[in-house]
């Protein structure tokens, strides 16, 4: 069965530090991961994708992501972060033959000034 | 370019009645998708409609039914209702079922709150 696994429930960094939100997946088949975040009150925003082609996707807002097959991982990265970052962070696989989104746990990402 | 909407915003009903959510897609787009998000937790998929057809499932009882509608606009309906069905309800759109790599665009959610 498809899987998402975020191990850290909460990242800690401070405005302008680089910050990585950590995702591993567990597929049959060729991935499709997506990254998502969540405001309070506020419904999913898509960031980025990896369908196929190279392994750094760049994304919105200055977010990046980097699959590695060997790892099974796709690691939400910023070079920069910023307090405005600070949200709920969702990895996701595609799942089955329509699209079907599997989610992982979540990672609340909290910036601080 | 009009997102995707839901109404109501917040819903507070009592175990054993019966709720409808609405959705409405963005434009362009004809496949929905109803997602539950139990508080603290990632979404979990409920099920998705293409061309007013049922086109997947998930692990949900029966009793959690929905319909889309020629608009493609489309409401959740959930009979006998449980406490542990207190959660935000998010409703996705996407365009052409089939390319199943297409992101989806989220609505701001129901919350439901049963007592």
């Amino acid at each position: 069965a498809q899987s998402v696994a975020q191990p850290e429930d909460q990242v800690n960094v401070a405005e302008g530090n680089p910050l990585t939100v950590k995702c591993t997946y567990s597929v049959s088949g060729n991935p499709y991961l997506f990254w998502y975040v969540q405001y309070p009150n506020r419904g999913l925003q898509f960031l980025l994708k990896y369908i196929t082609g190279d392994n750094l996707v760049k994304g919105s807002y200055g977010f990046e992501a980097e699959f590695n097959k060997s790892q099974t991982s796709f690691h939400l990265k910023k070079p920069s972060a910023l307090v405005s970052d600070s949200a709920l962070y969702f990895c996701a696989v595609v799942s089955g033959g329509y699209n079907k989104l599997i989610f992982g746990a979540g990672t609340r990402l909290a910036v601080h000034p | 370019e009009t997102g995707v909407t839901q109404s109501p915003t917040h819903l507070i009903k009592t175990r054993g009645q019966q709720v409808t959510l609405r959705c409405s897609s963005q434009s362009g787009h004809n496949t929905v998708s109803w997602y539950q998000q139990a508080l603290g937790q990632g979404p979990q998929f409920i099920f998705q409609y293409y061309r007013e057809e049922e086109n997947g499932r998930g692990n949900f009882p029966p009793r959690f039914s929905g319909l889309q509608f020629p608009n493609y606009s489309s409401e959740l309906n959930v009979n006998a209702l449980e406490l542990d069905d207190s959660a935000l309800y998010l409703c996705a759109s996407s365009a052409v079922a089939g390319e199943f790599y297409n992101e989806q665009f989220f609505g701001p959610g129901t919350r439901l709150t049963v007592l």
